[in-house]
């Protein structure tokens, strides 16, 4: 157990339609990192945030956006979903920043289907 | 770009055999180097990372080996045994590489029993 909680683990829904993804890091981490992963892919990095705010962005979709609030945990809202966004969605928190001493531990995904 | 460039793609290994995958970067600003291994449904679990002030690091059967000059790196698994098949990613980070950490594309091992 990495100690990062992600909810739902599984969430089928319908095109056109939005969902929220929940992510609460490790206790003490300040980043979160939200990735992609859609079958037999890599890992595509979507979003950083540290400490509530914004610090790196990948390859995210101006159909995703993400936030951290106040208690650290983040969200990742996927609107006006297509059948490609289909994967699983995994967060990943650090104590620090990138390039610290500390790495990234993973939460256990959201299985997102689109139908 | 892809930042991080790993190979093979897949891997079939004999059980008590030798698993190698390579990763080979460009960046220079990179000096954490981690290797995830990842179950099908399960998220990525930290193996084995290294820093680039050591040429090899070595946990039980897993080994990092790490090349500054050439910039690479590479995971190798002794006596690979079933319970190693498994999808492993390489990645990079460092202090001033844009707040992430960078993956490779992964490699999916197979060990035959």
């Amino acid at each position: 157990d990495s100690g990062v909680t992600q909810t739902p683990k599984h969430l089928i829904t319908a095109t056109g339609q939005r969902v929220t993804l929940r992510c609460s890091p490790r206790s003490g981490d300040l980043s979160v990192y939200w990735y992609q992963q859609s079958l037999d892919q890599g890992l595509q990095f979507l979003i950083q945030y540290y400490n509530g705010e914004e610090r790196a962005k990948g390859n995210i979709l101006e159909r995703f956006s993400a936030q951290q609030f106040p208690d650290l945990h983040s969200e990742l809202n996927l609107s006006s979903l297509e059948l490609g966004d289909s994967a699983l969605y995994f967060c990943a928190s650090t104590r620090g920043l990138a390039g610290s001493t500390d790495t990234q531990y993973f939460g256990p995904g959201t299985r997102l289907t689109v139908l | 770009q892809q930042q991080v460039k790993q190979s093979p793609q897949s891997l079939i290994v004999q059980k008590g055999g030798i698993s190698i995958i390579n990763c080979a970067y460009e960046n220079t600003a990179f000096d954490y180097f981690p290797w995830y291994q990842q179950f099908p449904g399960k998220g990525p679990a930290l193996l084995i990372a290294i820093r680039p002030d050591v040429s090899e690091k070595k946990e039980g059967r897993f080994t990092i080996s790490f090349n500054k000059s050439a910039k690479q790196f590479s995971l190798h698994i002794m006596d690979s045994q079933p319970g190693d098949s498994a999808t492993y990613f390489c990645a990079a980070s460092g202090t001033g590489t844009g707040n992430q950490f960078y993956f490779g594309t992964g490699t999916s091992l197979t060990v035959i029993p």
